[in-house]
């Protein structure tokens, strides 16, 4: 089946730069999505279609994509922005959904 | 303001059934596709199913296919996931997560609803 691949973890100081990769064969035929969740919260969409940032979140997010490999960068981490991270994505059929294994961001 | 709030989650035995539901309000529900995601305690999320606006097409992760069923009544705004089989690995919070297609994402989310297996 197919998986997408996050580092477990990464941790920034406050306004560094905190940049989480996800790895997938089908990442180039197939946008990738970024959530942000909180502990005890849903999940929030803050990066959709690899790159767009929807209504509402902060523009210190960004997404890019290379390959196999997108990337969610966070300028200037604050320390609000704490949280594990996952990345989304649909397989080569378009059929099903797939999420990474998620990555927690520590902000020191 | 769109709301999902799902409820029907509880404690059930192996081999047994749950159904959960998802009442959405604040949008247009029956334009949406609509997905069931879950969280096993401690872990990551798992897409679990998707049924487009109409139920015309309808998707399974494998690991739950066979055993679980999605559907919707967009009279009611509901969304559905009938849970058979159920196994300790099943064991999450299930939530409920909407597509508006504007991002191509899962744009809204319910806060869950726990489903524990246990004998």
């Amino acid at each position: 089946s197919y998986e997408l691949t996050q580092p477990p973890s990464v941790s920034v100081s406050p306004g560094q730069t905190a940049r989480i990769t996800c790895s997938g064969d089908a990442l180039p035929k197939q946008y990738a999505y970024w959530y942000q969740q909180k502990p005890g919260q849903a999940p929030v969409l803050v990066i959709y279609k690899d790159s767009e940032r929807p209504s509402g979140i902060p523009e210190r997010f960004s997404g890019s994509s290379s390959g196999t490999t997108v990337t969610l960068t966070i300028s200037g981490v604050q320390a609000e922005d704490e949280a594990d991270y996952y990345c989304q994505s649909a397989d080569s059929s378009g059929t099903s959904w797939v999420f990474g294994g998620g990555t927690k961001l520590t902000v020191l | 303001e769109v709301q999902l709030v799902e409820s029907g989650g509880g404690l059930v035995k192996p081999g047994g059934s749950l159904r959960l539901s998802c009442a959405a309000s604040g949008f247009t529900f029956s334009s949406y596709s609509m997905n069931w995601v879950r969280q096993a305690p401690g872990k990551g999320l798992e897409w679990v199913s998707s049924i487009s606006s109409s139920s015309s097409y309808i998707y399974y992760a494998d690991s739950v296919k066979g055993r679980f069923t999605i559907s919707r009544d967009n009279a009611k705004n509901s969304l559905y996931l009938q849970m058979n089989s159920l196994r300790a690995e099943d064991t999450a919070v299930y939530y409920c997560a909407g597509e508006t297609g504007t991002t191509g994402g899962f744009d809204y989310w319910g806060q869950g609803t726990l489903v524990t297996v246990s004998s």
